[in-house]
């Protein structure tokens, strides 16, 4: 289909680890992105990956990335209470951004 | 840090009404958008617009939507009889080029249709 696809709800205990999972379309798709949306806010930008990569680690962030199956997922390490939030995945194509639906992350004390 | 601006961050208009929601891009960014997200959905493309003229748009940018670039700075989206369903928050966005991987996003404006 023509949607990026991912879960729309993820609980999770503090300070164990977030897995969000997306699969995406377009396999011509230059980059890939995790942006960030707190209530009421606007889109941040959290991270991206290039296509020709398969793993990208930044801080408690490890995006990986399954081109084959057209897989992405998001790992937040030691999740805190900063980061309930929603996350969406979106794909670059033809220069503009496509985005999932989003997955309300939510931490459970 | 360069950074989009939008104004106003909220608009109420009732419905028949004309708004014109209005962006400053970052300066030296080539590639403009407007993305809508209703209300507990997902973030959808409107238009893009490069060049002085739309590059695209989405079959949601019907004839009631406009979009101008009026002097070097700002970027306008235009409707001209709002609806109801209208009622969204609209993001505006710039992009220096295809070489670049970051699409920078506003803050949003928040438009309600009463």
């Amino acid at each position: 289909g023509e949607d990026v696809e991912q879960s729309l709800f993820l609980s999770v205990r503090e300070g164990d680890s977030s897995v969000i999972n997306c699969t995406y379309t377009d396999s011509s798709s230059t980059y890939l992105y995790w942006y960030k949306q707190e209530p009421g806010a606007g889109l941040q930008l959290l991270t991206y990956i290039f296509s020709n990569m398969d793993m990208k680690q930044d801080q408690r962030l490890t995006v990986l990335l399954n081109k084959k199956d057209k897989h992405l997922s998001l790992r937040i390490a030691d999740t805190q209470t900063g980061d309930s939030a929603i996350y969406f995945c979106a794909e670059n194509r033809d220069d503009k951004i496509i985005f999932g639906k989003g997955t309300r992350l939510h931490i459970l004390p | 840090e360069p950074e989009v601006t939008q104004t106003p961050s909220h608009q109420v208009t009732q419905m028949g009404q004309e708004v014109i929601l209005r962006c400053v891009p970052i300066s030296n960014h080539l590639y403009f958008y407007w993305y809508r997200q209703i209300l507990g959905q997902k973030v959808e493309f409107l238009v893009s617009f490069y060049n002085n003229e739309i590059s695209e748009k989405s079959e949601i940018f019907d004839d009631q939507f406009s979009v101008e670039r009026p002097d070097g700075s700002n970027f306008t989206l235009k409707i001209r009889s709002t609806k109801l369903e209208d009622s969204a928050m609209y993001f505006c966005a710039s992009f220096r080029g295809p070489e670049t991987y970051e699409q920078y996003f506003g803050p949003g404006t928040r438009l309600t249709v009463t």
